[in-house]
């Protein structure tokens, strides 16, 4: 039972490197999403897709591209890493209504020095 | 737009205690509710949500939420905590109308003393 897989687990970047986070769910969800955790800001929106072939802002979008790669897959950007995106990132996926629970990945930790 | 506010940023309960995580949110429709729960290191796991019906929902590991739509508040509880419940609790509201975009609250942790 895989689920939501995310890698990787841990990187650490240099200001203005790029990187690409990956995230793969099994579990056959029209819409993912891609959240960051901060200290005391719970987890906050940067992307969704809602289904395959679209992709939507979420709260925080600024630094951030994202790709649905196919039903799958869904990945996230950073084309210039900024330590302001030293974060904790997470994938989650869902059924297509409102009333479905998300399922999350374990989370990539991402530091930006 | 929604928000979700956990006025308790840290709670530190005795083994066997009872359990109140207060959340309350603003959602301007029938709101969509979840408690989720992350151990250090981990990702999120649902405890239990709230769609529609009977106000009181179960969820896992003994835990229960009320639903009051007058106070805007959807507080978690468990009548006995045990250690293995030291983590953090997130509430959250869902709306979208394709899949389930979530606003969280801040957070919850938990301590638990022997």
């Amino acid at each position: 039972n895989a689920g939501v897989t995310q890698t990787p687990k841990f990187q650490v970047l240099k200001t203005g490197q790029s990187m690409t986070l990956q995230c793969a769910q099994d579990m056959n969800h029209n819409s993912m999403y891609w959240y960051r955790q901060d200290p005391g800001m719970g987890l906050r929106l940067i992307y969704y897709s809602a289904s395959e072939g679209t992709t939507d802002k979420g709260e925080v979008p600024n630094g951030y591209n994202v790709s649905r790669l196919n039903k799958r897959e869904f990945s996230l950007r950073l084309e210039s890493a900024a330590p302001s995106q030293t974060s904790v990132y997470f994938c989650a996926s869902s059924g297509w209504t409102s009333n479905t629970e998300a399922f999350f990945g374990q989370g990539t930790r991402l530091t930006v020095v | 737009a929604q928000s979700v506010t956990q006025p308790d940023i840290h709670i530190t309960v005795s083994e066997g205690a009872s359990l109140e995580l207060r959340c309350n949110y603003s959602y301007g429709a029938t709101p969509y509710l979840f408690w989720y729960v992350q151990s250090p290191g981990q990702g999120l796991q649902l405890l239990l949500k709230y769609f529609s019906g009977d106000t009181l929902v179960q969820g896992i590991k003994g835990f229960e939420a009320e639903f009051k739509r007058s106070q805007s508040s959807f507080n978690l509880r468990k009548p006995s905590v045990h250690w293995s419940d030291a983590a953090e609790y997130f509430c959250a509201v869902g709306a979208g109308a394709a899949g389930n975009k979530l606003t969280f609250g801040g957070g919850t942790r938990v301590l638990v003393k022997p």
